[in-house]
């Protein structure tokens, strides 16, 4: 089946500082990504969409400028969290979404967990 | 707007005893329906999906749903369950793109 990953798996960084976070799809081209947040024993929420070549649909109170996205090629979207603070630590999920036929699914990544001391 | 309700956050089951989680979905067309798996700390994993078709679904790991498009369910059923399948596990529902969680079932196995 279709693979997704993400790097890094985990991270740890201070506040005010940037961090990036990559989403790959390994064996298939994804034109559109998705980015979800879970915080500590709750749901996904989906926060934006992100498509190749042009801007991330962003959800509604998501920030965008605290939250940027980049899907600049069919295999990689980055999601870059600006001047992180303790409030951002949370579990980062993307998903890679993949048209078959008149079939779609999307695949998850293993997430990323991040931690802003 | 599509919405997912999971009533049961908790659920504990006996080691090899069935189990069934409740979903019910709201959606305005026919859904897409999804269960997935999450291990603590660990990415989802999906267990099966209903497009169209049969409305009875098998998955992996023993599991199955039910589609019953008058009630607007989709319960997760496995006939014995295991200590492994102790973990989190999330209802979806989606259309064209875009995919709503329920807020999940904690499974607990116990001896």
């Amino acid at each position: 089946g279709a693979v997704v990953s993400q790097h890094p798996s985990w991270v740890i960084c201070k506040s005010g500082t940037s961090v990036k976070i990559e989403c790959r799809s390994l064996d298939f081209q994804a034109t559109t990504m998705f980015w979800y947040r879970q915080f500590p024993k709750q749901s996904l929420m989906l926060m934006a969409t992100s498509n190749e070549g042009s801007k991330a649909t962003y959800e509604q109170g998501v920030e965008k400028d605290k939250f940027l996205i980049n899907h600049a090629s069919l295999t990689l979207s980055t999601l870059t969290v600006t001047s992180a603070h303790p409030e951002d630590s949370s579990f980062y999920i993307c998903s890679a979404y993949l048209l078959a036929g008149v079939r779609y699914e999307q695949y998850f990544g293993p997430g990323t967990r991040l931690t802003v001391t | 707007a599509q919405s997912v309700t999971q009533p049961d956050i908790h659920i504990t089951v006996s080691e090899g005893a069935s189990l069934e989680l409740r979903c019910n979905y709201s959606y305005g067309a026919t859904p897409y329906l999804f269960w997935y798996v999450q291990s603590p700390g660990q990415g989802l994993q999906l267990l099966l999906k209903y497009f169209s078709g049969d409305t009875l679904v098998q998955g992996i790991k023993g599991f199955e749903a039910e589609f019953k498009r008058s009630q607007s369910s989709f319960n997760l059923r496995k006939p014995s369950v295991h200590w492994s399948d102790a973990a989190e596990y999330f209802c979806a529902v989606g259309g064209y793109q875009k995919v709503t969680f329920g807020i999940g079932t904690k499974l607990q196995v116990i001896p």
